[in-house]
Order: structure tokens, then C-alpha cells, then sequence
């Protein structure tokens, strides 16, 4: 079976400090991979996604970069933290749902809180 | 720019009443998925919905998706406390990407 984790679970750092949030998947192989923010109790913003090693699509510009050095693992970075970059990120990986519609299943998520 | 627009933001009922949130877009959507999320933790995926009018029955959870393929609604029929959570809808296009709406968040008070 496949699944998805994200480490680690929750992160507390000053600003202009450096970020890596990792997440890896098992059980699949070449997975579309995503990364969500949440705000408090809200929707999900697309950050970035990956259709394969190296290839990355950004959603916002934003402080953040993401990279896939390997097919089943999706890093979300930060070389300096902005008050504005707190929140719940969340990973998750495509699959083939009911009548070949996309679907997500998702990580534990990262609560990051900068300080 | 929002693409999915859902509705209450907030819903505080009693238990044993009946409830519909609402998903709206100006876009048609390959499939619109209904998420549910308890606080901490990562979304869980309820439902799929792919057929323009299709109507999908999860125990108490009723799932109609438009027949445009733009809007989606969620039925939850004599409410429990074990409901208690956001409700998340989702679009699906066919460039690998799925849009979020911001959320339904529902409170069964017992």
C-alpha cells in the first residue's frame, strides 16, 4: 500500500533563518507530488508541484523554492524565513481515482511557526 | 484568484438537523472531490464526483455535482457531533493541478 510522509511535524524558527521540509512517498513510483499551505483553519494554496525528478512548477511567487531530487522525494525550502511563511504545509501525491479523476491523498502536514 | 467559492464559511447547528454547503465556479472541472479535515491533521479525501449531475450517497452525506460541471453541493442529513469538521472542496482540471475553495467549517453542537 502506498504512503506518504512528512517530517518534520512541527518546526518553530526565527526569522531570516533557512527552512527544509521533506516528504517521501512509498509503495508508487514516478507520483505527481504537491505542496499545500494552509492558513489557520482555511483552504489550501498550491505552492508548487512535480511531475518528475527535477521538474518543478511554481503556483505563487513566494520565499519558497521546492526540489525533487528523487522520484519519491519532494523537499520544500527557504534560504531566509519571513513572519508570512507560517502555516501548515502539507504534501501530497497524485493517484488515479473512481473514472480516472485525480484525486490527493496527503501527509500529516508541517505546522511551521516563525518567530 | 479563488476559482472555487464555497458556502457557509462557518456552520454551527444542532444535532440531529440538516445541512448543505455549497461549491460554486465560474469554471467547468474535469471532477470535484469533497474533503474533510480535522484540525491538525491532513485532509481526507470523502468523494469524487465526475458526471455532470451525478449524485453520490455516503451513509448520511449526499454529493451532487452540476450539470455544467461547475458547482458541487454536500448534503449532511440528521447531523452528529462526529461531523464536526472542515469541509473542503476540491477542482480537478486535466493539467495535473487540484484547486482548493477555502473551506466549510462545520460545528454539530449535541
Amino acid at each position: 500500500s502506498q504512503t506518504i510522509h512528512q517530517w518534520p511535524a512541527t518546526l518553530v524558527q526565527p526569522v531570516g533563518s533557512p527552512l527544509s521540509l521533506e516528504c517521501t512517498v512509498e509503495g508508487t513510483s514516478n507520483p505527481n507530488l504537491y505542496w499545500y499551505r494552509q492558513a489557520a483553519g482555511r483552504g489550501l494554496q498550491l505552492l508548487f508541484y512535480s511531475v518528475g525528478i527535477g521538474q518543478i512548477s511554481s503556483e505563487v511567487p513566494q520565499n519558497l523554492s521546492a526540489s525533487r531530487p528523487q522520484d519519491r522525494q519532494f523537499i520544500l525550502s527557504s534560504k531566509k524565513l519571513l513572519l508570512s511563511d507560517s502555516g501548515f504545509y502539507l504534501c501530497a501525491w497524485m493517484r488515479t481515482g473512481v473514472a480516472g479523476a485525480n484525486v490527493l491523498t496527503f501527509g500529516a502536514g508541517s505546522r511551521l511557526t516563525v518567530l | 484568484t479563488q476559482l472555487l467559492e464555497q458556502s457557509p464559511q462557518f456552520l454551527s447547528i444542532q444535532e440531529g438537523e440538516n445541512l448543505t454547503v455549497y461549491c460554486n465556479s465560474s469554471s467547468v472541472f474535469s471532477s470535484l472531490q469533497w474533503y474533510r479535515q480535522e484540525p491538525g491533521e491532513g485532509p481526507v479525501l470523502l468523494v469524487t464526483v465526475v458526471t455532470g449531475g451525478e449524485v453520490k450517497k455516503l451513509k448520511r452525506l449526499t454529493f451532487q455535482f452540476g450539470d455544467a460541471r461547475k458547482d458541487s453541493s454536500l448534503h449532511i442529513t440528521a447531523a452528529q457531533p462526529g461531523d464536526t469538521g472542515l469541509y473542503l472542496c476540491a477542482g480537478g482540471k486535466r493539467d495535473d493541478k487540484i484547486i482548493f475553495g477555502k473551506g466549510t467549517r462545520l460545528h454539530i453542537l449535541p
